[in-house]
């Protein structure tokens, strides 16, 4: 059974960092894209940012470029979202999703406040 | 950036009733491959997205054949008949041809 289980998400101020976690397991890890996806508090889906199952391409959205780096541990089937300079606009419900979208985590809460 | 327009907004149904959901975008979701990456998921509350279609009209194991995906190039339709209750919930349309990926901005289905 596929199951992928994000953590590291809480309560961050605006321009601290914070680093978001996502176990897989059920599947060949490394042969597989992933991504981040985010749900700010009663609005609809965004993606993030996705990278190649190697790790030798990644892609990001505007928004993010420059203060997030999406990264993987194939050998510890672990796909990360470091997430920097946090603002209040990144508050979100973020997902991490096996490509192509096939299946999604329970997701974890990431709260940019003072 | 594409920009999928999703309609309507909300849609409130009886139990055994049919819908369609549309989702249309601003540009051809076929890809240099000949393949189109529109998908359909349905958020129920409280839950974490799933997938019910791929490729405009592929069922993920496991969905009922109640549920179908048609369209090309820009416009696509899901159809749902004879709702059931677990069909409730946010759908939304997500294409995966072109970079950033995008979302519509999703279909509440609610019992009426």
């Amino acid at each position: 059974e596929v199951q992928l289980v994000e953590s590291g998400g809480g309560l961050v101020q605006p321009g601290r960092s914070m680093k978001l976690s996502c176990a897989a397991s059920g599947f060949t890890f490394s042969n597989y894209g992933m991504a981040w996806v985010r749900q700010a508090p009663t609005k609809g889906l965004e993606w993030v940012a996705t990278i190649s199952y190697d790790g030798s391409s990644t892609y990001y959205r505007d928004s993010v470029k420059g203060r997030f780096t999406i990264s993987r541990d194939n050998a510890k089937s672990t796909l990360y979202l470091q997430m920097n300079s946090l603002r209040s606009e990144d508050t979100a419900t973020y997902y991490c999703t096996k490509l192509p979208f096939d299946y999604w985590g329970q997701g974890v809460m990431v709260t940019v406040s003072s | 950036d594409v920009v999928m327009t999703q309609t309507p907004p909300s849609l409130s149904v009886a139990i055994g009733q049919s819908v369609s959901i549309s989702c249309k975008s601003s540009q051809s979701l076929v890809a240099s491959d000949k393949n189109t990456y529109l998908n359909w998921l349905l958020q129920s509350p409280g839950r974490s997205p799933k997938r019910l279609i791929y490729q405009v009209s592929k069922l993920d194991s496991g969905v009922p054949d109640r549920f179908s995906g048609s369209g090309s190039e820009k416009d696509f339709t899901l159809k749902i008949s004879r709702v059931e209750a677990e069909d409730l919930g946010v759908y939304y349309c997500l294409q995966g041809t072109h970079l950033p990926w995008t979302f519509g901005g999703g279909t509440k289905l609610e019992l009426k």
